[in-house]
């Protein structure tokens, strides 16, 4: 099973700043197969990325992601007061697919 | 727009099983697989397994094998999620979403909690 970490635990930024998230894989899951999602306090998550870097329908353009192999990064620019959230990344290369443990951004 | 909408929370005793269904809206129904994952208090998401619509294949994680099956209603544009068995370490929130390069259109989430 492939394991994925994301760092930090938590990220406190002010709007108008920039967050980077990391997710590391224990196992290459190439640049195809990682998805990033946005969940808010009782709701479901949302698809951000696909592909590493493919943005989902509708997602602006302030969020973005990169990495391939092990090592991945979702950012996000220009903090707004709704980005404030969890973000998972997830891979789908492998059965089970499996998702990181969350990042959650706060206001400062 | 990808949508799913999901059954309403459920309260089940150990030992029993719970269904919980997933109606899929904006997209074409057999072209997709459709996965469920789920949400314990606390923990990360964890993902179940997936149905194909069109050939009804089914791929579900180790960790569920023997307790869980999926089945569809290509008329009804339904998917279901049937969980055997149950633990107390099976109260989660239950979600369905399209598959297709990630994960698309997850319904609201099904609260299944597991209590005698």
């Amino acid at each position: 099973e492939i394991v994925l970490t994301q760092s930090p635990g938590t990220l406190s930024l002010s709007p108008g700043e920039t967050a980077t998230l990391s997710c590391r894989a224990s196992q290459d899951v190439s640049s195809s197969y990682l998805a990033w999602y946005q969940q808010k306090a009782g709701q479901a998550p949302r698809l951000l990325l696909y592909g590493a870097s493919s943005r989902a329908t509708g997602i602006p353009d302030r969020f973005s992601g990169s990495g391939s192999g092990t090592d991945f990064t979702l950012t996000i620019s220009r903090l707004e007061p709704e980005d404030f959230a969890v973000y998972y990344c997830h891979q789908y290369r492998t059965s089970p697919q499996t998702f990181g443990q969350g990042t959650k951004v706060e206001i400062k | 727009q990808v949508q799913h909408v999901q059954s309403g929370a459920e309260v089940k005793q150990p030992g029993a099983s719970v269904n919980v269904s997933c109606q899929a809206s904006g997209y074409t129904f057999t072209s997709y697989a459709v996965h469920w994952v789920r949400q314990a208090p606390g923990q990360r998401l964890e993902w179940m397994g997936w149905i194909s619509i069109a050939n009804d294949k089914r791929k579900y994680s180790d960790k569920f094998q023997g307790r869980l099956t999926m089945t569809r209603d290509i008329s009804a544009r339904t998917v279901y999620m049937e969980l055997s068995s149950l633990r107390s370490e099976d109260t989660a929130v239950y979600y369905c979403a399209r598959g297709g390069g990630g994960l698309w259109g997850w319904g609201q989430g099904t609260r299944v909690t597991v209590s005698s």
